[in-house]
């Protein structure tokens, strides 16, 4: 089955850190950009990080940069995203996806809650 | 970066009738390449977003014909032909020709 499993959501304070990981099977994961997209409690979607196919190339938006970081392993099929200096404006989930041509988010995992809080 | 914009934020409608939702984006979202990489994605409620058409128009493998999507440059539509229960959630538009990627506000369709 083609799909994407998130995991390392936690309740974390103001300051912390935290590396959340997502697992690709079903397709070849080396094939494909890949994805972080956030969702802040009753709010809408916010593309967070995005990283080519040879972990080369990373993108962030401007409110993560300098505190996060993504990269992959393709031998693990994975996707991470490590969070440094974590606010309380980082509270979401975090979804990973596919990222086709030009940010064409084509697969979806279930997310992974990060609470920021003390 | 580019701002998405969509009317209505809260659509309700009766089951049956048919519904549409209006994104606009705040410059032409055209690529060089001459393709335009504005999609649609649908969020159940506790769900996980999904797309649903990409690229304007493509629907999705699964996704209902009742599905389309439509327009260019900086105006774009979804329209369900006629609206069933499992289409209540969230829809959003999403702009992928610049970087960042940015998404509108989302559209809450629920029924009367």
């Amino acid at each position: 089955e083609v799909q994407l499993v998130e995991s390392g959501g936690d309740l974390v304070q103001p300051g912390g850190s935290l590396r959340l990981s997502c697992i690709a099977s079903g397709f070849t994961f080396s094939n494909y950009w890949m994805t972080w997209v956030r969702q802040a409690p009753g709010k809408g979607l916010e593309w967070v990080a995005n990283i080519g196919k040879d972990g080369r190339d990373t993108y962030y938006v401007d409110s993560v940069r300098g505190r996060f970081t993504i990269s992959r392993d393709a031998a693990k099929n994975s996707l991470y995203l490590q969070m440094h200096s974590l606010r309380d404006d980082d509270t979401a989930v975090y979804y990973c996806a596919r990222d086709r041509d030009f940010h064409n988010f084509d697969l979806w995992g279930q997310g992974t809650t990060v609470t920021v809080s003390s | 970066d580019v701002v998405m914009t969509q009317s209505p934020l809260s659509l309700p409608v009766t089951l049956g009738q048919p519904a549409s939702i209006s994104c606009r984006s705040s410059q032409s979202l055209v690529h060089n390449n001459g393709n335009t990489y504005l999609h649609w994605f649908q969020q159940r409620p506790g769900q996980s977003p999904r797309r649903l058409i990409y690229m304007i128009s493509n629907r999705d493998s699964g996704v209902p014909d009742r599905f389309s999507g439509s327009g260019s440059g900086t105006d774009f539509t979804l329209k369900i032909s006629r609206v069933e229960a499992e289409d209540v959630g969230v829809y959003y538009c999403m702009q992928g020709t610049f970087r960042p990627p940015t998404f509108g506000p989302g559209t809450k369709v629920e029924i009367k």
